[in-house]
């Protein structure tokens, strides 16, 4: 397992367009995290899936902004009607809560939008 | 609400010891994570506390006092590549996301 990965590394699009990105998390970890992140900024929260169940999404999060993990496995989080504001890292991070104890997220190495 | 201090930027010499703060103010708390990240890359992890004290992991160490809400990251012994920001994140009680302060941004200077 060579960790979170996420596709496509670099996107530029014009606004106005929708945009899909991939995460795969690691294989046996059952929470998936969005976030995004913005230059000089820590990651803000956008979503998590507990396996298939999306359990929250931030309230900044528009309606434009739609997240999935069919099978629990891989998540897709798509963006329709790109905006200039959308331009931003957006990361994946997953992990595997077995009840207490340290459990850390693994990140993946993100996606960059670019939105002209 | 949650909130999450943390200074923006840090300047340290090389082989020096340097120390980088973190106050929270949370709904629940299960937990404070350190991270690094460098220019263009994903955060790795660094550190966890949950219980108050000092963690040590080699030329790292955290520590914590829920009672005050506060955490520190120390470095001893630093690096030419340990410039990197440093992220504080507190995990939510309950839904176990994680919530992270803006980051500090440190160099190290030879």
């Amino acid at each position: 397992d060579t960790g979170v990965s996420q596709n496509p590394r670099h996107k530029i699009t014009k606004r106005g367009q929708n945009v899909t990105f991939r995460c795969d998390p690691i294989s046996e970890h059952n929470r998936l995290y969005w976030y995004r992140q913005t230059l000089g900024q820590g990651p803000e929260f956008l979503t998590y899936f507990q396996n298939e169940a999306q359990l929250e999404k931030s309230r900044l999060l528009s309606d434009r902004f739609s997240a999935e993990r069919p099978k629990g496995s891989f998540s897709t989080l798509e963006i329709q009607r790109t905006e200039q504001g959308d331009s931003a890292m957006y990361l994946c991070a997953s992990s595997l809560e077995v009840g207490v104890g340290n459990t850390e997220a693994f990140f993946g190495q993100g996606t960059r939008l670019t939105v002209v | 609400g949650q909130n999450i201090d943390q200074p923006t930027e840090m300047t340290a010499t090389e082989g020096a010891i340097v120390q980088i703060n973190c106050t929270y103010q949370t709904s629940g708390f299960n937990g404070l994570f350190w991270y690094q990240q460098h220019a263009g890359e994903a955060p790795t992890f660094l550190s966890y506390n949950v219980l108050d004290g000092l963690e040590e992991k080699g030329r790292f160490s955290s520590f914590l006092s829920r009672s005050k809400g506060y955490s520190y990251l120390l470095l001893k012994e630093l690096q030419m590549k340990d410039s990197a920001s440093y992220l504080c994140a507190v995990r939510d009680q309950g839904t176990y996301k994680y919530i992270f302060g803006t980051g500090t941004r440190l160099k190290v200077l030879a």
